[in-house]
């Protein structure tokens, strides 16, 4: 079982949805980053959150972590959000390096 | 915001030769750095984690001597893919990051390697 799951794997909504990309993760954490990637494999870090909420335009993260659970959404969808949506975590009492789930391929259709 | 370049891109290389791939913090400090491999569809593994000045760490099933991680400085990280083979072909993306208490880490914009 991977230690980061998330779903789901692939999304495809229409223009102006509400996306929400959860995360489930079964390890002790210090702290879990949602990242971007787009086709050319490039990677954007969207947020790091070890508690709480966090908001950044459109995008919203959530985590909870009694439940180890943690949520991405995307208000106002628009089709330049279309890439693979991946949720990362640190290790509690590992080295700094990240943990990733597989990724969620979102489409957003005009 | 902090920015990390990667070099080269994209490499294609013959099998059995070696490729070397340069990671820098251009505008920090990075006293760790992360290399990250990727293969097709699958999602991003950490190989290593190198500190500055000191020996990287390996995770399992990555063999130290075909992945020689040199971390000269605080701004640069090379990653030397030996004897190269077909198998090897992935993307390799780096991260750092300015250290704990903080784990943001800033990833490089990854290297395409082709094994011939």
């Amino acid at each position: 079982k991977n230690e980061v799951e998330q779903s789901p794997q692939n999304l495809t909504a229409q223009e102006g949805e509400f996306i929400t990309i959860n995360c489930s993760y079964s390890v002790g954490i210090s702290a879990l980053h949602w990242l971007q990637q787009h086709p050319g494999g490039g990677i954007v870090s969207l947020f790091m959150l070890s508690s709480g909420k966090k908001k950044h335009g459109r995008l919203i993260a959530t985590i909870n972590i009694q439940e180890k659970h943690s949520s991405l959404h995307i208000t106002a969808s628009h089709p330049r959000d279309s890439a693979v949506y991946i949720c990362a975590v640190v290790t509690l009492g590992g080295a700094d390096g990240l943990t990733f789930g597989k990724g969620t391929h979102l489409i957003i259709q005009p | 915001g902090a920015v990390v370049s990667q070099h080269p891109s994209r490499v294609i290389c013959k099998s059995g030769t070696s490729v070397k791939i340069e990671c820098r913090s251009l505008d920090f400090q990075a006293t760790t750095m992360f290399w990250y491999r990727q293969f097709p569809k699958q999602s991003l593994m950490l190989m290593a984690t190198s500190n500055e000045g000191s020996k990287a760490t390996y995770e399992q099933g990555v063999e130290k001597d075909k992945f020689l991680i040199n971390h000269a400085s605080l701004t640069l990280s090379t990653l030397t893919v030996t004897s190269a083979h077909p198998e090897d072909s992935s993307f390799y993306i780096c991260s750092a990051t300015q250290g704990s208490p903080s784990y943001e880490q800033y990833f490089g914009p990854g290297t395409r390697l082709t094994v011939t």
